[in-house]
């Protein structure tokens, strides 16, 4: 079975840092592009970062400068560093496959950035 | 960057009705598109890819059609479970965006 497994969301500071990682199993993450995308409470759908099999990145605007996607190959796991963190990154986020456009999504991990 | 725009944000149709969801891009994005579906507390499911191809396991009352700038997402007959917020995508090029999405409910 293709699944994708979030983990290391929590509450964290402003001003703090968190490390999200994302565990695959029934597909390869180097062989794909994988995606974060997150979802503040009661909002919509915001993409923020991908990695491409080449292993370049790219970012929302909102991501760039302290966000950080990258990939073990070795674990088969996909990782989004975040830094700096302010309370408008407070969401879910989403673990996501992009094959035939974002076709395998995780279930979430929530973010919580508050004092 | 290329916005998307939905419409409308909301909804209301009765169980059996034709219902259409536009999205307007705001470039040529060809048919790097696609529709979401997301039931309430759930994970975002892919219905609608490359515009009109629809994906895996969907039902078939679902369609998509459109290129260019402008898309639809259409449910033939709307049933109970098409409950949801559905969000359009597109592909082309980074930022991936989304649409704002457009809540449906029943009537």
């Amino acid at each position: 079975e293709v699944q994708l497994v979030e983990s290391g969301g929590g509450l964290v500071q402003p001003g703090g840092s968190l490390r999200l990682s994302c565990a695959a199993s029934g597909l390869t993450v180097s062989t794909k592009y994988m995606n974060w995308v997150r979802q503040a409470p009661g909002k919509g759908l915001e993409w923020v970062s991908v990695i491409y099999v080449d292993g370049s990145t790219y970012y929302a605007d909102s991501a760039k400068g302290r966000f950080t996607i990258s990939r073990d190959d070795s674990k088969n796991v996909l990782y989004l560093h975040m830094r700096s963190l302010r309370a408008e990154d407070t969401g879910t986020y989403f673990c996501v496959r992009w094959n035939e456009a974002f076709d395998i999504w995780g279930q979430g991990t929530m973010v919580i950035v508050s004092s | 960057d290329i916005q998307m725009t939905q419409s409308p944000s909301s909804l209301s149709a009765s169980v059996g009705d034709r219902v259409t969801i536009t999205c307007r891009a705001s470039q040529d994005i060809g048919n790097y598109f696609a529709w979401y579906q997301q039931k309430p507390g759930k994970v975002p499911k892919l219905l609608i890819y490359a515009a009109s191809t629809v994906h895996s396991g969907v039902p078939s009352r679902f369609s998509g059609s459109g290129s260019g700038t402008d898309f639809a997402l259409t449910i033939s007959s709307l049933q109970p479970e098409d409950v949801a917020t559905y969000y359009c995508q597109k592909y082309n090029s980074v930022p991936l965006t989304f649409g704002g999405g457009t809540k449906v409910e029943l009537k």
